[in-house]
């Protein structure tokens, strides 16, 4: 079976710290894509990042930065310097190669106070 | 190119109530996935269909929902005599195949909100 635990619940930061969402996966697939989404207070889903389970290299994106460790099954994400407009909840999201579904953790709600 | 289209993007409905959610997926997509997500969780996925068919619905309630995706227009999520607990959003998602390599995007959504 496929799960997702987001085990941060809420995270609050000052503006301008650094924070990390923890994710970690279960599947006994071999192949498998990681995904994370923003959801703004507006409530759309915004994607930020699709990783296969053959690409462990970490990556960068501007401030955003991914930690894919298959050792310990996580895919954690980084916002360095977080600005007021990071605040969301961020989904992390599991597919297998073969399927059709998306398993999706209960996410991490992200308040960054000026 | 216009992404995955929902409506309509709130819909308020009175216990016993019928509701109609509309996905209008990507241009050139042909498969579509409902996820719900209830207060404060994550999105679980219903149901995924095909350009007349329902390959897995194996998320979708046994009672009072169906979906389909006909040949011409949009997807339909149907919630026939609506609960409380039916209260939700409703999120749409697209892609051009099947498969995990095949990125599905997602639409707005839509809440339902029963009185």
């Amino acid at each position: 079976a496929q799960k997702v635990t987001q085990a941060q619940t809420e995270i609050s930061v000052v503006e301008k710290e650094d924070v990390t969402l923890d994710c970690v996966y279960e599947t006994r697939d071999t192949t498998y894509y990681l995904f994370w989404y923003k959801q703004p207070p507006s409530g759309e889903l915004v994607f930020l990042i699709r990783r296969n389970s053959f690409d462990e290299q970490n990556e960068i994106s501007g401030r955003y930065s991914w930690n894919f460790q298959k050792s310990t099954s996580s895919f954690n994400f980084t916002i360095t310097a977080s600005q007021v407009v990071d605040s969301a909840v961020y989904f992390c999201a599991l597919t297998r190669n073969t399927g059709n579904q998306f398993y999706f953790g209960t996410g991490t709600s992200l308040t960054v106070i000026p | 190119n216009a992404g995955v289209m929902q409506n309509p993007r709130h819909l308020v409905r009175r216990r016993g109530q019928e509701a109609r959610l509309r996905c209008s997926p990507m241009k050139g997509h042909s498969h579509v996935y409902w996820y719900r997500q209830l207060p404060e969780e994550g999105l679980k996925f219903m149901v995924y269909l095909q350009k007349e068919n329902i390959i897995d619905e194996s998320g979708m309630p046994k009672e009072r929902f169906s979906a389909e995706f006909p040949k011409e227009g949009p997807s339909i999520l149907r919630i026939q005599q609506v609960v409380r607990g039916d209260s939700a959003a409703y999120f749409c998602a697209s892609s051009v195949g099947q498969g995990a390599r095949n990125e599905q995007f997602f639409g707005p959504g839509t809440r339902l909100t029963v009185l």
